[in-house]
């Protein structure tokens, strides 16, 4: 069954401390995306890529890290110079060739840090 | 650089009413529109999408969109909400590489 998937659903860390989300897809998807969610905000794109080994900042890249080492992962390492990285954080990809494709959401982190 | 604005971030309606949930995008070019359902603590899922041809597009859950150029619009409709319809409603479209999401208006339903 393709799909994406991210672990773990929850994460708790302290403050200082860095921390790295994982997020798979196995659709055979160029594109993967890096999203963070805060309430009332709507999605906020923090990376995204491409293709592998390359991948371009958004808007809110600061204090985050990312890598595209495989087609299929994708993994987001928050740092401890994120000023407020407790959030729910999600992980899109979507197909390559044509805008008209949607992107595939996964079903989610939510890190809190204390 | 393209966006997406939705009117109203919070909508009220009563179980068997219709429901209407607005987007308006600005695009210099034929847009491709997206709408989007977030359920609490949960990834987004694809309801419908626009790309070309028909402008009335119908989605999952027995939702619709109507594409109107001259109006940059592409709202949403469903003719009789479910208590199931409660969640956020996102719409984005496509730009380059990216997607360029709405803020989301969150859709209560009331018994």
């Amino acid at each position: 069954d393709g799909g994406i998937t991210q672990s773990p659903k929850y994460l708790f860390r302290k403050e200082g401390q860095n921390v790295t989300l994982s997020c798979e897809q196995n659709l055979n998807h160029d594109a993967m995306y890096w999203y963070r969610q805060d309430p009332g905000q709507g999605l906020r794109l923090i990376y995204y890529s491409q293709i592998v080994n390359d991948f371009q900042k958004g808007d809110i890249a600061e204090g985050y890290s990312v890598s595209r080492e495989k087609k299929e992962s994708f993994p987001l390492t928050v740092t401890s110079a994120q000023k407020n990285p407790t959030a729910f954080y999600l992980c899109a990809s979507r197909r390559g060739g044509s805008l008209s494709y949607e992107q595939y959401f996964g079903p989610g982190t939510r890190l809190t840090v204390t | 650089a393209q966006s997406v604005t939705q009117l109203g971030s919070h909508v009220s309606v009563s179980e068997g009413a219709l429901v209407l949930l607005r987007c308006n995008y600005s695009s210099s070019v034929p847009p491709y529109l997206f709408w989007y359902v977030q359920y609490p603590n949960q990834g987004l899922q694809l309801l419908l999408k626009y790309t070309t041809g028909a402008t009335l597009v119908k989605g999952i859950n027995g939702f619709e969109a109507e594409f109107k150029k001259s109006e940059t619009s592409f709202h949403l409709t469903k003719p009789s909400a479910h208590m199931s319809d409660a969640a956020e409603y996102f719409c984005a479209v496509s730009e380059l590489e990216k997607v360029i999401f709405g803020p989301g208006t969150s859709l209560s339903v009331i018994p």
